[in-house]
């Protein structure tokens, strides 16, 4: 069964980067799919960050265009996150998900990020 | 961005009841609207896709409607596990965009 497991500091300080990794069992990340990334504020609001495909092309939000960064190790079966600037807007959960079709059928536990100094 | 609009924001209901709960998208999305159910302290999990395509292991009572801006996410007989957010998303155009969601509680 596929699981994702995310990873990352759990605090970061404003005007710096976050950085996580989303670990893949179960499934190889260049056999299909999109993998994304997916963020939830406090207060329920979900966000869409963008997903990097099974072919290493990717597609990002406009909201996030110039911040944002989704590469990839296929000989670890991870991708990563990297957000740069961020602000205490940032403070989110992140969660690393599947793109099956155009719906989210595996989602990772997620991973609350603080930013704070 | 296609916003979508989730009403109500709350729903309080009595076990046993059954519900409706409404998506509007901001211009027309065919079908490509998908449903989440979200518990406390855990992820999203799929019930429906493609506005009402049941999925495997969810139960019956959840059911799907809807074309072109409005949607509805109908729970048959609301049981003590389903009290938990609800959120629609949108597949029609990049990027993707979910809904507010609808929180489900307990009255």
């Amino acid at each position: 069964e596929i699981q994702l497991q995310e990873s990352g500091p759990g605090l970061v300080k404003p005007s710096q980067s976050l950085s996580l990794t989303c670990s893949v069992t179960g499934y190889t990340i260049t056999s299909g799919y999109d993998w994304s990334w997916i963020r939830k504020f406090p207060g329920n609001k979900m966000e869409w960050m963008g997903y990097i495909s099974y072919s290493g092309s990717t597609n990002y939000n406009p909201s996030l265009k110039s911040r944002i960064s989704i590469t990839r190790d296929t000989s670890k079966n991870q991708f990563f996150l990297q957000l740069n600037s961020v602000t205490t807007e940032d403070t989110a959960t992140y969660y690393c998900a599947r793109c099956l079709g155009a719906w989210f059928a595996y989602w990772g536990q997620g991973t609350l990020v603080t930013v704070s100094s | 961005d296609i916003v979508l609009t989730q009403s109500p924001a709350t729903l309080s209901v009595t076990p046993g009841e059954s519900v409706s709960l409404s998506c509007r998208a901001s211009q027309g999305i065919s079908t490509s609207i998908h449903w989440y159910q979200q518990k406390s302290n855990e992820s999203p999990r799929l019930l429906i896709k493609y506005a009402s395509q049941s999925i495997s292991g969810i139960p019956s009572r959840f059911s799907g409607s809807g074309s072109g801006t409005d949607f509805t996410l109908s729970i048959n007989r609301v049981e003590s596990e389903d009290f938990s957010v609800y959120y629609c998303q949108q597949s029609y155009s990049l990027p993707l965009t979910f809904g507010s969601g609808t929180k489900l509680e307990i009255k």
